[in-house]
């Protein structure tokens, strides 16, 4: 069955780096636009990044854009984000989610998130 | 494209139909999904192009709307629906999402 689970997530200072890892399973990764949704404690869900199936193209959201840098290992079926410049208000629980096939960028399967916490 | 939802919390008994509004700032003609999130867990999705059923969702869910107004409707609450609800427009980056409908027991 489709899986997606993240991880590398943790506690990290303002200003330093973080680096998520999803791990997908149970479908043609190559074939898939992956993105990352992200959830501050308590509120809504923010939408931070795709990358297209080929690796050829990829979109930020404006809060995260020159910090953050998404990628893709297709031959090991792996999504990264790499965080860079952290700051408080990028605490959140950050989700790894499946571009669908049937409508392209609602997400269909997503992981069970990573916790990043970013504190002083 | 910024997309309001109303109302935040919806207050609603087991049997009941329930409906929640989301507005898009912009035309997103039918690009919209819903999504239902359940404490502790991840979001799933319950509709895409404003209403078209996901496949393995009740049908007790129904969506509408095209443009800026959309609806999701719940014709039978059951105690699995208690949950929040939230929608996306997908027809451009940056993809947005409304802030969100809290369904909770009356």
């Amino acid at each position: 069955q489709v899986q997606v689970v993240e991880s590398g997530g943790g506690v990290v200072q303002p200003g330093r780096s973080l680096r998520l890892s999803c791990a997908a399973s149970g479908f043609p990764f190559s074939n898939y636009a992956i993105h990352w949704v992200r959830q501050a404690p308590g509120k809504g869900l923010e939408w931070v990044a795709i990358m297209s199936y080929d690796g050829k193209n990829k979109y930020y959201a404006d809060s995260v854009k020159g910090r953050f840098t998404i990628s893709r290992d297709n031959s090991k079926s792996t999504l990264f984000l790499q965080m860079n410049s952290l700051r408080l208000e990028d605490t959140a629980v950050y989700y790894c989610a499946r571009g669908s096939d049937s409508a392209y960028n609602s997400f269909d399967y997503w992981g069970q998130g990573t916790l990043v916490t970013v504190s002083s | 494209i910024q997309m309001t939802q109303s109302p935040s919390t919806l207050s609603a008994s087991v049997g009941d139909r329930v409906t929640i509004t989301c507005r898009a700032s912009q035309s997103i003609s039918s690009r919209l999904a819903w999504y239902q999130q359940k404490v502790g867990r991840a979001p799933s999705l319950l509709i895409y192009q404003a209403s078209t059923l996901e496949s393995g969702v009740p049908s007790r869910f129904s969506g509408g709307g095209s443009g800026t107004e959309f609806t999701l409707t719940i014709s039978s609450l059951q105690p699995g629906d208690f949950a929040t609800y939230y929608c996306q427009q997908y027809i451009t980056y940056p993809l947005t999402f409304g802030g969100g409908t809290k369904v909770e027991i009356k």
